[in-house]
């Protein structure tokens, strides 16, 4: 089966620096890419996704880029805020049948 | 804007009694989704449906958990008898193709 693993699982960035989350899958097969940020207590909510026709997508400060060569893909956020910190997991699936999780990454932006 | 929910939101049992989680996906949804979210473990999936067929259930106990889903709307896990160890946040996704949707969560405490 598939197995992701996600680094690193704690990060610390001041306000206004980038946070790079990396992950690494171990299917070639898997084609759907979402990542979940998860503020405590609350439900892990998707931010953004990538499909493995497209190497890299944007949305605001977000975006994600994906190697398949390599297998594997990275969460990147810019101009980081407070708000950003939260725990942030990356996934794989083929074509939505199993999603397969990291172990998550705990941001904290230092303000 | 379409949520999956969840009830109850908060369990408190003892052990050996029965528990039963139920969810609501979005509409039109065909896929839906039990995970199990504990510190130590992460998130775990335990079974999910396409067109409300059971498609994998191997994450889960058998001998004590059971998962169905008795209409389009409705999806249940049970846990009879609960255990101690079954202290966690159990959420439900749904999903239409590829992505999935979180829901609330049920936090459970076995005592």
């Amino acid at each position: 089966g598939e197995n992701v693993e996600q680094h690193p699982s704690t990060l610390s960035v001041q306000e206004g620096d980038s946070a790079v989350i990396k992950c690494t899958y171990s299917d070639s097969a898997s084609n759907y890419f979402p990542w979940y940020k998860q503020e405590l207590g609350k439900r892990p909510q998707l931010i953004i996704d990538i499909r493995s026709n497209v190497g890299e997508k944007k949305d605001q400060r977000i975006a994600v880029t994906l190697n398949k060569t390599a297998k594997h893909f990275s969460l990147h956020i810019t101009e980081t805020q407070p708000e950003d910190s939260a725990v942030y997991f990356c996934a794989a699936s083929l074509t939505g049948n199993q999603f397969y999780f990291g172990t998550g990454t705990s941001l904290t932006v230092i303000p | 804007d379409a949520r999956v929910t969840q009830t109850p939101r908060h369990k408190v049992t003892e052990m050996g009694q029965e528990v039963t989680m139920r969810c609501q996906p979005i509409l039109g949804h065909n896929t839906v989704f039990w995970y199990r979210q504990t510190m130590m473990q992460g998130l775990e999936l335990l079974a999910y449906f396409r067109n409300r067929a059971p498609l994998d259930d191997s994450g889960m106990p058998k001998d004590r958990f059971s998962a169905e889903m008795p209409d389009a709307t409705l999806a249940t896990l049970k846990i009879q008898p609960s255990e101690p160890r079954d202290s966690a946040v159990y959420f439900c996704a749904s999903g239409l193709i590829e992505t999935q949707y979180f829901g609330p969560g049920t936090r459970l405490l076995v005592l």
